[in-house]
């Protein structure tokens, strides 16, 4: 098993650009969420996923769209990038609600 | 409001020696987890340990233990036997259920240096 994986590991934006951020499990995961790591803070998180076609928003959500078409896939996307979404961005997925949370190896995200 | 606490944003230990790194949490839920994290240089997050909130003995792994004293609301971890690998960045963090989902609380972490 690959466990998470995420793309790209690094990517300079500029303000206004969008991108999308990848992240997939082989671990047949229903529930699955993207954390944004800010330096010298603890992840926090964006959105999440509880099966394939139902996300919800965590607790920083703004100028982030997800979608769940798949169990396995779960994209991040930036709609309009900024410099305050400058961060490291993890993927992490479980096999159940009260599961250990996997992560990805992350993705670190510059924007200027 | 559920908040995780880690008072001390560095700490040092001489190899082989044990150290301890804080966490306290606040919940009002009666049914929650705390884990133990590991990130490296590297980045990558690491799955240390984990404590269920229900559970009457302290967690143990390897060379990791967690000192639950769930009155005081504290979950500390204990590295016994320092390496020079362990150095790194050491996040607690609280599961609680949201929605339906199990969220995961940060603390904002200790860095942790062991010297030789």
């Amino acid at each position: 098993n690959a466990g998470v994986t995420q793309t790209p590991k690094f990517q300079v934006l500029k303000t206004g650009q969008s991108m999308t951020l990848q992240c997939a499990q082989d671990m047949n995961h229903e529930y699955m969420s993207w954390y944004r790591q800010d330096p010298g803070m603890g992840l926090r998180l964006i959105h999440y996923s509880v099966g394939a076609g139902i996300t919800d928003q965590g607790e920083v959500p703004n100028g982030y769209n997800v979608s769940r078409s798949t169990t396995e896939d779960f994209p991040l996307r930036l709609l309009s990038a900024a410099p305050s979404q400058t961060s490291v961005y993890f993927c992490a997925s479980s096999y159940g609600p009260t599961g250990e949370q996997y992560f990805g190896p992350g993705t670190r995200l510059t924007v200027t | 409001a559920q908040k995780i606490t880690q008072t001390q944003p560095g700490m040092f230990v001489q190899e082989k020696e044990a150290v301890t790194l804080d966490c306290t949490y606040d919940t009002s839920d009666q049914s929650y987890g705390l884990f133990w994290y590991k990130q490296p240089s590297s980045g990558e997050m690491i799955f240390l340990i984990y404590q269920g909130s229900y559970d009457e003995q302290n967690a143990t792994e390897g060379r990791y233990s967690l000192n639950f004293q769930k009155a005081r609301k504290s979950a500390n971890l204990v590295i016994s036997a320092s390496q020079l690998g362990d150095s790194a960045m050491y996040f607690c963090a609280m599961r609680v259920l949201s929605g339906g989902y199990n969220k995961l609380i940060f603390g904002a972490g200790t860095r942790l240096a062991v010297h030789p």
